[in-house]
């Protein structure tokens, strides 16, 4: 059950797009559209962005967009905010029956 | 909707704690629960997960054989029972809602602290 594999940082400036990697195997990333991102902000919990690789729960900004090709999903924010800082978790299904967690990105908003 | 979990505490090493998770505002039974800890400062694990009528359970290695993820329905309650606690147990622990076993955690509750220390 090795972490999915994230950028530890990324940083824009207000307004322009960003785009954090989460990669994985065949065995789990590449095999199913179970994956999801998280946000967390500092001392709060995690917040769902993206489930099924690029669905959006309801009341969250059409900024947050999913994909995914191959063994690597990627979550892009648009019209970056100073609101959009904080840590972002990509998760995905895996045929071991099991869930696992990217490392996290920090995404700071210049 | 909302997730309330309880039972962290200062556990000594090789002991035994077993945590709650208090469910509200949903119809309980429909949904697969996780259970997701997270070492302050570090990143997010997965621990363990239930399908909705207990029928499928899965663990991580990590806690494979010491922890046991139960749920009951008529009490609107998951737990977790951990046994031989170890030092990289230490952790944040969430309890999370999905609405199948493999889907997304879509409602977090706040979590609870497990310290483990001699």
């Amino acid at each position: 059950q090795s972490a999915l594999t994230q950028p530890a940082s990324v940083s824009g400036s207000p307004g322009q797009s960003i785009t954090i990697s989460c990669t994985g195997t065949s065995s789990d990333v590449g095999g199913y559209k179970y994956v999801s991102w998280y946000q967390q902000h500092p001392g709060k919990a995690p917040k769902l962005m993206i489930y099924d690789v690029s669905d959006r729960p309801s009341g969250v900004s059409s900024r947050f967009s999913g994909s995914k090709s191959g063994n690597t999903a990627s979550l892009t924010i648009s019209g970056l905010q100073a609101e959009d800082e904080a840590d972002y978790y990509c998760t995905s299904y895996t045929r071991s029956s099991t869930l696992v967690f990217g490392g996290g990105t920090k995404v700071t908003v210049l | 909707v909302q997730l309330m979990e309880s039972g962290g505490d200062l556990v000594q090493p090789g002991r035994s704690l077993r945590l709650s998770c208090a469910a509200s505002g949903f119809t309980f039974d429909d949904y697969a629960m996780h259970w997701v800890r997270q070492v302050p400062g570090k990143g997010l694990e997965w621990v363990s997960g239930i399908s909705w009528n207990s029928g499928f359970i899965g663990y991580a290695d990590s806690v494979k054989g010491r922890f046991t993820i139960s749920r009951d329905n008529a009490k609107n309650s998951l737990y977790l029972q951990m046994n031989s606690l170890r030092a990289e147990d230490m952790a944040l622990y969430y309890c999370a809602r999905a609405l199948y076993y493999y889907g997304a955690f879509d409602i977090w509750g706040q979590g609870t602290m497990v310290t483990v220390s001699s």
